[in-house]
């Protein structure tokens, strides 16, 4: 099994701060998903990175898969007290398989 | 839609003592799958389903045993639980087909005393 790296564990930041978490692996993944989890409830899927070097954007989130498609990254602009949670990210093993990182923590203090 | 819908919610076990964690998908989905999330370890895999009938190990799988009599339930049996089975449980679902995305419940906090 693979393992990911996930980094920072934690990150408590004011409101309207930018934030950026990473998501490092030496191994490939065939892509490199981003799930959002807010306490008592399950993990809910943000997004799926499929292509080397891509970026996607859902509002003020932007993810990017590095090109060798052993990393990942997570930016948050202008960081809202909604935004607080735990993010995991999941690499998807060939075979359909997901690795979890340990999540980052993040809390938005308004 | 109900989605994955897991019970107990909670559960107090002694050490030795056995339970069984039922889970439940409306999605009709081929994989299921059960994992345990301790904090500063993310979600491991304890087993995985395929498709009925079938069950699998995944990265954590002594102590717990599990059971997919049913495509739409998954089973996950602690035989005589320990201290360190206690964690928060979710199962979760997958189709076979696209992106691999999981749809999982909203977890099953079990404590063994």
């Amino acid at each position: 099994t693979q393992l990911l790296e996930q980094s920072p564990q934690f990150l408590s930041i004011q409101e309207g701060e930018n934030l950026t978490v990473y998501c490092n692996s030496s191994s490939v993944f065939s892509s490199l998903q981003w799930y959002r989890q807010e306490p008592g409830e399950g993990p809910v899927l943000l997004v799926t990175v499929v292509t080397g070097g891509e970026v996607k954007k859902l509002k003020r989130l932007t993810f990017q898969f590095g090109d060798a498609r052993k990393d990942s990254s997570l930016h948050i602009t202008a960081a809202q007290p909604g935004d607080t949670g735990l993010y995991l990210c999941a690499g998807v093993e060939y075979g359909n398989k997901l690795v979890f990182g340990a999540g980052t923590i993040l809390r938005v203090k308004s | 839609n109900a989605g994955v819908t897991q019970t107990p919610k909670f559960r107090v076990l002694k050490t030795g003592q056995s339970m069984t964690l039922l889970c439940a998908q409306d999605m009709n989905h081929e994989y299921m799958y059960w994992y345990r999330q301790d904090p500063g370890m993310g979600l491991r895999l304890i087993h995985y389903s395929v498709g009925e009938g079938t069950t699998a190990k995944g990265e954590v799988p002594d102590g717990y045993n599990v059971s997919r009599l049913k495509k739409q339930n998954f089973l996950l049996g602690l035989e005589s639980a320990a201290p360190s089975q206690t964690s928060v449980y979710f199962c979760a679902s997958s189709s076979p087909t696209g992106t691999g995305e999981l749809f999982f419940g909203e977890g099953s906090r079990l404590t063994v005393l």
